[in-house]
């Protein structure tokens, strides 16, 4: 069983939709999750942090992260094509500064 | 402020060479982690070193190694190179607290082994 799952997708949204992109981890004690995007021939760059059970809105995202389930999803609002990218779900495994990423989900949002 | 930089930003190499790869971190951190980003298998954690020292080691051979410099810099060294190990380097550097950290990333260094 890999450490962090996702769904390799592509998902295809039609513009103004809502995304929803899901994740699982293996780690019970895992503490930390996050979620970045990562263009086509460019780095990860992050969307959002979630630290305890719930949900955290930030604008058009929303993560949420139900560790009883070892589950963390996100929701992007209103979807528009600067969207499709690549989300990776990333949960800090370990000591120190470890991160351990899914393998993505390819996220299409077309007009 | 100035990002993570990572130099060089391409490179090609032919199989048995060595290469070194650089990384300067925000200022003020003080965690810096490489990772290896391959279609095949996505971001892999190779090493992370927090002042001067190795804090965490993935599992990825003896070929590859790092450093860390006392103004925070770091670089990575593989040796011996092999064509699987062409790939994205990406550097990412923290404050250094552990667990529960932003980790910001650098460009990355594309290497393609020939």
């Amino acid at each position: 069983q890999k450490e962090v799952e996702q769904n390799s997708g592509p998902l295809s949204v039609p513009e103004g939709a809502i995304a929803s992109l899901n994740c699982t981890y293996s780690d019970r004690v895992s503490q930390s999750f996050f979620w970045y995007r990562q263009y086509s021939g460019k780095s990860p760059e992050l969307i959002m942090s979630i630290y305890s059970n719930g949900d955290k809105e930030d604008g058009r995202f929303t993560a949420q992260l139900n560790k009883a389930s070892q589950y963390v999803s996100l929701l992007i609002r209103d979807s528009q094509p600067s969207d499709s990218a690549t989300y990776l779900c990333a949960v800090f495994t370990g000591g120190g500064n470890k991160l351990t990423f899914g393998t993505g989900t390819q996220l299409k949002v077309e007009l | 402020k100035a990002g993570v930089t990572q130099t060089p930003r391409y490179l090609i190499k032919t199989r048995g060479q060595q290469v070194t790869l650089s990384c300067s971190p925000i200022s003020g951190h003080r965690s810096v982690s490489w990772y290896q980003q391959t279609p095949g298998q996505g971001l892999q954690f190779l090493f992370e070193y927090f002042s001067e020292t190795q804090r965490n080691k993935g599992n990825f051979p003896g070929r590859f190694s790092g450093r860390q410099f006392s103004n925070s810099r770091s670089e990575m060294n593989v040796s011996t190179l092999e064509l699987g190990d062409s790939a994205l380097y990406l550097c990412a550097s923290s404050t250094g607290a552990s667990g529960a950290n932003v980790l910001t990333f650098g460009a990355g260094s594309r290497l393609t082994v020939l």
